[in-house]
């Protein structure tokens, strides 16, 4: 069975400053989909960024970019720039090959940007 | 971006009687549709899978007698939360995919708080 873990229950960074989200899974497949969501305070699911498992280029998404390590199974979110409206719960999900939609969530971690 | 819609936005019953939150995709059709439950400050938990016409699929340890789910067309799923108690208090939140070429992208519903008295 698939698993995410994401060991980092709260994070904080100052306003401008970059910060970096941990994400690990397991799986014994070898190609899905990784995806990282933002949920704020109104708790809407917002997706961030997706990285498919068989491309080696990283994904970016202006300020947000992400460090694929498909051997290690690591995924981790880095934000660049960082601002008020960054302060959130991050999500770091997965999906198998046959990409349904059924995601496997992690734990979750919260974010708080300091002015 | 595609929108789901989710109906109520909470809700507030007493104890034994029975709910349904409504999950619609208003400018797409959806052949899945996914119900999740979130307790405060946690994850998802993705409760079953639901397909258009046919009977939903539970994850483990989720009572489909207590958690009826229907996904009577493309664009509409509800979930009824039967004989409800106040343990099953909880913000449930649906998605709903889209297919786009090889890729399905989900979409999430603003999410439901129930409050079981």
């Amino acid at each position: 069975a698939q698993t995410v873990t994401q060991s980092q229950p709260e994070m904080s960074v100052q306003e401008a400053e970059t910060v970096t989200l941990s994400c690990t899974y397991d799986t014994s497949e070898n190609n899905y989909y990784l995806f990282w969501y933002k949920q704020p305070p109104s708790r809407q699911m917002i997706l961030v960024i997706r990285q498919e498992a068989y491309k080696q280029q990283n994904a970016t998404e202006n300020r947000f970019s992400v460090n694929f390590q498909k051997a290690a199974k690591s995924f981790s979110l880095k934000i660049s720039d960082s601002q008020l409206g960054d302060t959130a719960m991050y999500f770091c999900a997965f999906t198998g090959p046959s990409n349904t939609g059924k995601l496997i969530f992690g734990q979750g971690t919260t974010l708080q940007v300091k002015p | 971006g595609a929108v789901v819609s989710q109906h109520p936005s909470r809700v507030i019953c007493k104890s034994g009687t029975s709910v349904k939150i409504e999950c619609r995709s208003l400018d797409f059709q959806a052949t899945t549709m996914f119900w999740y439950r979130q307790f405060p400050k946690k994850s998802l938990m993705l409760m079953a899978t639901s397909n258009e016409g046919s009977k939903a699929t539970y994850e483990q340890g989720v009572e489909k007698d207590k958690f009826l789910i229907n996904h009577a067309s493309l664009t509409l799923s509800t979930l009824t939360v039967t004989s409800a108690h106040p343990e099953d208090s909880s913000f449930y939140i649906c998605s709903a995919t889209r297919g786009a070429g090889n890729y399905n992208e989900q979409f999430f519903g603003p999410g439901t708080r129930l409050t079981v008295l």
